[in-house]
């Protein structure tokens, strides 16, 4: 099973601050490698697919990039409505795993 | 546009099974397949397992395996997940996401005696 580590656990930004998080898999992944938003009481949503391919609606300030094992989400000019739990996701092999995810509050 | 509708929250007693639906809609129900994910109370996401909407194969998570079943009905492109000797540690939502792109609404499954 493939591990995902996220770091930090937790970060306080302030708005327009850029942010990142970042991502490694305890095994190369190539670009398997997806990013999600959740925000309190909702769904997880996609924001960026094989490492730095945007999802469609998604705002142009997040972006990705990395491959093997390490990735990075990054955030630019934060805005308030970013505050959410932010969670990598693999797609290389069975089972499918998650990182534990990087919780972002907004000061 | 596409959108997955799971059915509404379920109480359960420990020992009993729980049987989730999610009704895809707005894309060809065989182009993507369906997997499981669940979330319990304040934890991170927590892959289930896969099905093949097109022939009903499946791949569950180890930790799963024994308890867990996926089916699909073409008719009505719908999928399902039942849980069976459900315990208090399987309180969660339980989620569906077509190809992990489009999220159903999730549904709340709680076991408590």
């Amino acid at each position: 099973e493939i591990v995902l580590t996220q770091s930090p656990d937790f970060q306080s930004v302030t708005p327009k601050e850029k942010v990142t998080i970042t991502c490694r898999a305890s095994q190369t992944i190539g670009s398997s490698l997806h990013w999600y938003q959740q925000k309190p009481d909702q769904s997880p949503k996609l924001l960026i697919k094989y490492a730095s391919q945007s999802f469609s609606g998604v705002p142009s300030r997040f972006s990705g990039s990395g491959s093997g094992t390490d990735f990075t989400l990054t955030i630019n000019s934060l805005e308030a409505e970013d505050a959410a739990t932010y969670y990598c996701h693999q797609s290389s092999s069975l089972p499918r795993t998650f990182g534990q995810g990087t919780k972002l509050e907004i000061k | 546009q596409v959108q997955l509708v799971q059915s509404g929250a379920e109480v359960k007693k420990p020992g009993a099974s729980v049987k989730v639906s999610c009704e895809a809609s707005g894309y060809t129900f065989t182009d993507y397949y369906m997997h499981w994910v669940r979330q319990a109370p304040g934890q991170g996401l927590e892959w289930m397992g896969i099905i093949n909407p097109t022939g009903g194969s499946t791949n569950y998570a180890q930790k799963f395996q024994g308890r867990v079943t996926m089916t699909r009905d073409t008719s009505t492109s719908t999928v399902y997940m039942v849980l069976s000797s459900l315990r208090s540690e399987d309180t969660a939502v339980y989620y569906c996401a077509a190809g992990m792109d489009v999220w159903g609404q999730g549904t709340t499954v709680t076991v408590s005696s």
